[in-house]
């Protein structure tokens, strides 16, 4: 398996535009969990999906802030407008629920480093 | 609420000398625990995981992890550090019977090996 897949690995927008970041989770998974690591504040859990239903978005940080996952192999993390505080690394991961085998880890992927001027 | 502590926010140490990175976590139910570790740079990465059996769990580079349930308490352990080893590292924790569960990660520590 090619693991968490994220695009794009790397987006320099400029304040108000819309920018949209996309997860291929695991095949298989069937949790997936978006989060925003920047220095000041670590790594935040914005949203997590459990079989493509949103489960708890409580850590979205505002209106502009929304995400979707129309399937179970794609998710979307969708900020408009977009402002120079957003600039963070978003990370995608995915989970599967537990079947006795121990194995419900979640899986990261490489992340998005977005930057906002 | 579930809730995980890393105590520790910064920790420097010189090769060889031994490490521990204590975490604790407040959960009612049954639960599995990991440790991840971030190298600079790079995305999360499991470096071991515990859901049952002995509470001393082996992973990856030499670490390893001891579940003391009465004390809420998953520390991290490696008996000689290396220069490579400079990461950040998270405790997490989630609830094993759930089939909804989110993983609940702690504030993370970072870990500076002086050369």
């Amino acid at each position: 398996d090619a693991g968490v897949i994220q695009s794009p690995r790397h987006e320099v927008t400029e304040m108000g535009q819309e920018v949209t970041l996309r997860c291929k989770p695991i095949s298989g998974h069937n949790s997936l969990f978006w989060y925003r690591q920047t220095m000041m504040r670590g790594l935040e859990l914005l949203i997590y999906f459990n079989n493509n239903v949103p489960i708890d978005d409580s850590g979205m940080p505002e209106d502009r802030f929304s995400a979707k996952m129309p399937n179970a192999s794609f998710s979307t993390l969708k900020i408009q407008p977009s402002e120079p505080r957003d600039s963070a690394v978003y990370f995608c991961a995915s989970s599967s629920e537990w079947t006795g085998s121990g194995n419900t880890e979640a899986f990261f992927g490489q992340g998005t480093r977005l930057t906002v001027v | 609420a579930q809730s995980v502590s890393q105590h520790n926010h910064h920790v420097i140490l010189s090769e060889a000398a031994s490490l521990e990175l204590g975490c604790n976590y407040s959960y009612g139910g049954t639960v599995n625990l990991f440790w991840y570790v971030q190298y600079p740079g790079q995305h999360l990465q499991l470096l071991l995981k515990y859901f049952s059996g002995d509470p001393l769990v082996k992973g990856i580079k030499g670490f390893e992890a001891e579940f003391i349930k009465s004390k809420f308490s998953f520390n991290l352990r490696k008996p000689s550090v290396q220069w490579s080893d400079t990461a950040e590292y998270f405790c997490a924790v989630n609830d094993r019977y759930s089939s909804a569960s989110k993983i609940i990660f702690g504030s993370g520590t970072r870990l500076s090996i002086r050369p």
